[in-house]
């Protein structure tokens, strides 16, 4: 399969700690990467690989992966992280990139 | 600092061609993958074509192949996407995109993108 699910829509509380998750076959031989986009904005690279952070990514986000499902965690949401999350992969083939439907993140 | 200016982006006719181009700097362009992705206008993003550093090798999305045709000018610092037979589907913001190294799903910079719109 070359499709990854995520949840459209996740909420948290200010301050408190969310997990946002991408399911597909392809994330078994994959590792995926996570993208921020907020209104009218190109996306931004957060996580990818097995947990790494570009330069000038807070601490506070974090990913992992076990079996057929990627997670972001946020620990600690604040209000600017309010946002579309998207996560991508490697289809099956590894030829093609695939890319979840996105979630998008209420921080109340 | 890495800047990804894309360009060409406009109103064309269902079967019409179009080509936009993506101006890099900030960085050794000519040894980096680079990418395009699009998002259509309240939709998600959708990955579309890919080329390798030297640009020997690419990658298409189905939804695209033998429509679109990736290239790159690494003298000019500057990537292309050529789109044929274009339809209204197709109409979305382009984005030009950086991968971290070699081809993979690892995309660490994006341009702002361009608007194509294919309406009669």
């Amino acid at each position: 399969s070359s499709e990854l699910t995520q949840d459209p829509a996740v909420s948290v509380a200010l301050g408190q700690t969310v997990r946002i998750t991408c399911q597909g076959d392809s994330l078994r031989s994959y590792y995926a990467s996570w993208y921020q986009q907020k209104p009218g904005q190109a996306p931004v690279f957060v996580i990818y690989g097995k947990n790494n952070r570009p330069s000038g990514i807070p601490d506070r986000f974090s990913g992992s992966s076990s079996g057929n499902t990627a997670s972001l965690t946020i620990t600690g949401a604040q209000a600017e992280d309010e946002a579309d999350y998207y996560c991508n992969s490697r289809d099956s083939t590894g030829n093609h990139v695939v890319f979840g439907g996105g979630t998008k993140l209420t921080v109340l | 600092e890495v800047q990804l200016l894309e360009s060409g982006g406009g109103l064309v006719q269902p079967g019409g061609s179009l080509r936009i181009s993506c101006a890099a700097s900030g960085f050794t362009f000519n040894i980096y993958a680079m990418s395009w992705v699009r998002q259509a206008p309240g939709r998600g993003l959708e990955w579309v074509s890919a080329i390798g550093a030297s640009g020997d090798s690419t990658y298409y999305a189905d939804s695209v192949k033998s429509r679109f045709t990736i290239s790159r000018d690494n003298s000019k610092n500057t990537l292309y996407l050529q789109l044929n037979s274009l339809r209204v589907e197709d109409t979305a913001v382009y984005y030009c995109a950086k991968n971290l190294a070699s081809y993979s799903n690892y995309i660490d910079y994006w341009g702002q993108g361009t608007l194509v719109t294919v309406s009669s």
